[in-house]
Formats: structure tokens, C-alpha cells, sequence
């Protein structure tokens, strides 16, 4: 079964500060992965989706990279604002409509 | 972009009585959905998978009795929570794969029950 883990599980940065969430999954035959951002009490805001096929996806100052064959997926946040304070999840599909989501990284960017 | 739209955010209910949840894709047309649970400071939960026209999916330990799924068009899926007890507290959140391959999102729903 696929296990899905992100690291750190919090991280608190001064605002302005570059960051980088972490995220490995066992199996790496996947279809795609999928970061997104959860505030408390609301539901999961997608960031970034990246195909099996791709190594990268950005969207303004948020990247995040794949690497399958390693198991292992990164979220990039630049100059970091405390607009970006949130739990961030990353999820992996492994079939048709199975989606496997780590237990998070809750970040605060301090003022 | 995709739309999945919840309702309600928020209900609070009598023990012994039954919930609907909503889930609704705004702006596509969803012949899968699927329902999570979150436990606070946990990640999400797959309780069922809500197929059209079809029996949902249900994922063990999850009792199919309790938590109804009716998924009666292309874009309303609905999960009851039958007989609610204080242990079924909780948040629940609805999804629908979009067209491009990702997943949707519905704003969730804060489940009390007392």
C-alpha cells in the first residue's frame, strides 16, 4: 500500500525567508502528484499538480519538483508571507481513484 | 477552474438524528466523488468513493449503513449521517477529480454531535 510522509511535520520561518516542504512516497508508480493548502477548519486548496511525466510545476512563488523513481516531491515557497500560514498536504494518485495524502507540514511564517 | 461546492460548513445536531452533506461540482460534470473524514491535527481520511448511477465504494471499517452515499446525478453526490452519535463529530470533506486530472475540493463540514 502507499505510504505517504511529509517532513518537517511544523515549521515556523520570519517572513521573507525562502522554504522547502518535503514529501516521499514508497511506490513511485504513480500518476500524478498533487500539492494543497489547508487552512484551519476549510478544505484543501490545490496548488500544484504535477504529472508522472513531468519533474517540475510552478505557479507564482510556489515550485514544486517530482522525482518518481526516488519517491520524493518538494514544495518551494519564495519570500515567504504570513498569508502562506497553513497546513500543506501533498498527495499522490495511484490509480484510478486512488489518492494517498501525507500527514502534512503545518507552517507559520512569523510577521 | 473547478468548482466542488459543500454544504453545509457547519451543523450541529442532536444525538440519535441524521445529517445530509451536499457536495456539488459546480462547473463539471463529476461521475466520481469521494468523501474524507479528518480527525483534528490528521490528515484526510478516504471513507467511500461515490460512483453515479451506482453503490458506493466503501473503505474498510467505514460502516455503510451509517454514512449514506447517494450519488443520483453527474454532479451532486450526498453523504447522511444516520443515527448520529457524539463519536461521529468530526470534519468531513467532499472531492471530484477535475478535468485535468487533479482533484477537487469542497470547503468541508464541521460536524458536532451532542
Amino acid at each position: 500500500k502507499q505510504e505517504v510522509t511529509q517532513i518537517p511535520a511544523a515549521l515556523s520561518v520570519p517572513e521573507g525567508e525562502n522554504l522547502v516542504l518535503n514529501c516521499s512516497f514508497t511506490d513511485s508508480a504513480i500518476y500524478n502528484l498533487q500539492w494543497f493548502r489547508q487552512d484551519p477548519g476549510k478544505g484543501l486548496t490545490s496548488l500544484l499538480l504535477i504529472q508522472s511525466s513531468q519533474r517540475e510545476q510552478t505557479s507564482g512563488r510556489l515550485n514544486a519538483s517530482l522525482d518518481k523513481s526516488s519517491g520524493r516531491s518538494t514544495l518551494y515557497i519564495a519570500a515567504s508571507q504570513p498569508g502562506d500560514s497553513a497546513t500543506y498536504l501533498c498527495a499522490v494518485r495511484t490509480g484510478a481513484n486512488n489518492l494517498f495524502f501525507g500527514t502534512g507540514t503545518r507552517l507559520t511564517v512569523i510577521p | 477552474g473547478a468548482v466542488v461546492s459543500q454544504h453545509p460548513s457547519r451543523v450541529i445536531c442532536k444525538s440519535g438524528t441524521s445529517v445530509k452533506i451536499e457536495c456539488r461540482s459546480l462547473d463539471f460534470q463529476a461521475t466520481t466523488m469521494f468523501w474524507y473524514r479528518q480527525f483534528p491535527k490528521q490528515s484526510l481520511m478516504l471513507m467511500a468513493t461515490s460512483n453515479e448511477g451506482s453503490k458506493a465504494t466503501y473503505e474498510q471499517g467505514v460502516e455503510k449503513d451509517k454514512f449514506l452515499i447517494n450519488h443520483a446525478s453527474l454532479t451532486l453526490s450526498t453523504l447522511t449521517v444516520t443515527s448520529a452519535h457524539p463519536e461521529d463529530s468530526s470534519f468531513y470533506i467532499c472531492s471530484a477529480r477535475d478535468s485535468g486530472n487533479g482533484y477537487t475540493f469542497g470547503s468541508g463540514t464541521r460536524l458536532t454531535v451532542v
